[in-house]
């Protein structure tokens, strides 16, 4: 079973705008991560945050976590065209550190 | 560092029939996964590897999926037989995770399945 949802389902804003996708989650987790996945194509990790950080940045990418509402946000700073795509936020958890994904966000930066 | 090759990217199949998917994951990956992506949903693990024993498969329907992990390099996902609803992405990933450390996934391009 999918563990969590992304939230919105679907996002269109203009090109240099800042785009925040929503992830919220059931369990307790080891990691939190957000992927991206184009067209057609596979997925492709961007960021990853365990639970003791509260906040992590990698370029045009932020990521918070809240552990207390079990939910975490990802913030695309100044978004080109190039962003749209599905983004997807995973959950490990458990002894084998299972990769549980949510329904993702579909992104689109219009130009 | 060359990525997750699967084959084949495409196949067209009526149902009940079989079909088989190939994965071979980055070199030195201890752990492979088997995700099944239905058009619009988020990837469902199908069945990880741990080196060539599996450690979780509780999603993989076993009345007709089966996978193995052929000396702990290459995979195969056969579907026997198939039904309407196995229609999505088979996507196949690696990670160097060991016994410990963050387990982050390189994905194939995916091998995409229609049943008609």
């Amino acid at each position: 079973s999918q563990q969590g949802e992304e939230d919105p389902q679907a996002l269109s804003i203009q090109e240099g705008e800042n785009a925040t996708m929503n992830c919220s989650y059931k369990t307790s987790i080891n990691n939190l991560q957000w992927y991206r996945q184009n067209s057609g194509r596979g997925l492709v990790h961007l960021i990853l945050i365990r639970s003791n950080e509260r906040e992590k940045h990698s370029g045009r990418l932020r990521v918070t976590l809240d552990t207390s509402k079990k939910s975490s946000s990802l913030l695309i700073t100044a978004s080109r065209a190039a962003d749209t795509a599905s983004y997807f936020c995973a959950k490990t958890s458990g002894s084998a550190r299972q990769l549980t994904f949510g329904s993702g966000t579909q992104l689109t930066v219009l130009p | 560092e060359a990525g997750v090759a699967q084959s084949p990217r495409y196949k067209i199949i009526e149902k009940r029939q079989s079909v088989a998917f190939w994965c071979n994951p980055i070199s030195g990956h201890a752990t492979l996964y088997w995700y099944q992506q239905i058009l619009g949903q988020g990837p469902k693990l199908l069945i990880q590897f741990q080196n060539n024993g599996v450690v979780d498969d509780s999603q993989l329907p076993k009345d007709r999926f089966s996978a193995e992990r052929l000396k702990g390099v290459d995979s195969t996902l056969k579907i026997q037989p198939a039904k309407l609803e196995d229609s999505a992405v088979y996507l196949c990933a690696s990670s160097p995770l060991g016994s410990s450390g963050a387990n982050v996934l390189t994905f194939g391009a995916g091998s995409r399945l229609t049943v008609l």
